[in-house]
């Protein structure tokens, strides 16, 4: 079974230019996370979607962030424009979404942005 | 608020034994988690600990007290793969909270 599929793995992009990434959850997964992180740091959530509803995202900068998840499958992250201070690894997870708690999380190997 | 505390790096020698605390303070709690991290890579599912007590897999044992906030991850007969970040996570309301991880160093 496939895992979770991020693209691109690397993007250096210059200060002010615009950067998308793409996550493909694990087939049957309902919620879909989109973290950020830091080097030396636990991952920070950025937005939680079940199925197709942004259910959290509280902590998202919407001034210059924005996320879709189109029919509750694929989701992308976009960041528009991009400052220094947006360097860092942007990781995609997915879980079945259990009752009882939010349930293991399978994360995508991450897209390392660096912004110059 | 809401933290989780863990020591930043830990070293400990192949074959040993390790124990990584992470104490919490959440406004609710559906469980605690453990995860692994090597450097570049993405978090992998360790451990899953909701009841008081020893939860036992293999050379790793998670052990969890509700009332104290606290819960330890147990790493048996080291192996240099053992280096690597080691994330300790609360579902807290079904929002994870993530601590900044612990850095385990093995030495030859």
């Amino acid at each position: 079974e496939a895992g979770v599929v991020q693209s691109p793995r690397y993007k250096i992009i210059e200060k002010k230019q615009p950067v998308a990434f793409w996550c493909n959850p694990i087939s049957g997964h309902n919620t879909l996370y989109w973290y950020l992180q830091n080097l030396g740091q636990g991952p920070e959530l950025l937005i939680r979607y079940e199925n197709e509803e942004a259910v959290d995202d509280s902590q998202l900068p919407k001034d210059r962030f924005s996320a879709e998840r189109l029919k509750g499958v694929d989701s992308t992250l976009k960041i528009q424009p991009a400052e220094l201070g947006d360097s860092a690894v942007y990781l995609c997870a997915s879980s079945l979404g259990e009752q009882s708690n939010t349930g293991e999380l399978f994360f995508g190997e991450g897209s390392r942005l660096t912004v110059l | 608020g809401q933290n989780i505390d863990q020591p930043t790096e830990m070293t400990a020698t192949e074959g040993a034994i390790v124990q990584i605390n992470c104490t919490y303070q959440t406004s609710g709690f559906n469980g605690l988690f453990w995860y692994q991290q090597h450097a570049g890579e993405a978090p992998t599912f360790l451990s899953y600990n909701v009841l008081d007590g020893l939860e036992e897999k293999g050379r790793f044992s998670s052990f969890l007290s509700r009332s104290k906030g606290y819960s330890y991850l147990l790493l048996k007969e080291l192996q240099m793969k053992d280096s690597a970040s080691y994330l300790c996570a609360v579902d807290s309301n079904y929002q994870l909270i993530w601590g900044a991880g612990t850095k385990l160093i093995i030495k030859p």
